[in-house]
């Protein structure tokens, strides 16, 4: 597809249980980021790859969340031990690397997956 | 960390122009302005970025006053479909977007 494209679009789980999230970027795209948003706030910044790595994992709330991108293209993000706190849509973007200094490089967001933890 | 302020609300007449503001006081000189919107149940969507000049595209032109310190978004021609929340962002030139910081945006609401 054109767009950034995740799965599934709703996810409902019972506290305790794992999930994963899954994103994939527009065709092209080195960067790719991951957001949470919850209910009448701004996305809120969790991690961010160049590549295969992650650049700067320094949003995630502790070590029940992970985010592999294994070969630069599609990324899961990964929750344990679910909490009904961890409730929220979840946002990946992917964009060009900006490499240029000169602020181009646009975010592409898709439309989210809304986890629900009971 | 906040390095914007917005109204939490705003409200336009459809076919009406939309000038939304931003407070960026502290924003340093490689950092650019950036705005996104974000429509219910969607994901944001970029809008316009600028460094100090105005800026202008097929959805709205950025005001950037002479000291940097605020701008403002314009959409000239509101319609019911530019009802949504818009972020006021700044960021480093040549880094990532991975720390940008949205903030709880201004809610336009355009009316008929």
């Amino acid at each position: 597809g054109a767009g950034v494209s995740q799965t599934p679009s709703n996810k409902v789980t019972e506290k305790g249980k794992y999930v994963e999230l899954r994103c994939d970027p527009i065709s092209g795209h080195t960067a790719l980021y991951w957001y949470r948003q919850s209910l009448g706030q701004g996305p809120e910044f969790l991690i961010y790859f160049q590549g295969t790595g992650a650049a700067d994992d320094s949003g995630l709330p502790n070590d029940r969340f992970f985010a592999v991108r294994p070969e630069g293209s599609v990324s899961t993000l990964k929750i344990q031990r679910t909490e009904r706190g961890d409730s929220a849509v979840y946002l990946c973007a992917s964009s060009f690397f900006d490499m240029t200094g000169q602020g181009r490089t646009e975010a592409f967001f898709g439309q989210g997956t809304r986890l629900t933890v009971v | 960390d906040a390095k914007t302020t917005q109204p939490p609300s705003m409200d336009c007449a459809e076919g009406r122009a939309a000038n939304l503001p931003c407070n960026h006081s502290t924003i340093s000189g490689n950092e650019y302005v950036y705005w996104y919107r974000q429509i219910h149940s969607q994901g944001p969507q970029y809008i316009i970025h600028g460094l100090k000049n105005n800026e202008t595209n097929e959805m709205a032109s950025l005001i950037i006053t002479e000291d940097r310190k605020s701008s403002t978004l314009i959409l000239p021609h509101a319609t019911l479909r530019d009802t949504a929340v818009y972020y006021c962002i700044v960021r480093v030139a040549g880094s990532t977007l991975g720390r940008l910081y949205f903030g709880r945006g201004t809610q336009l609401t355009v009316w008929p």
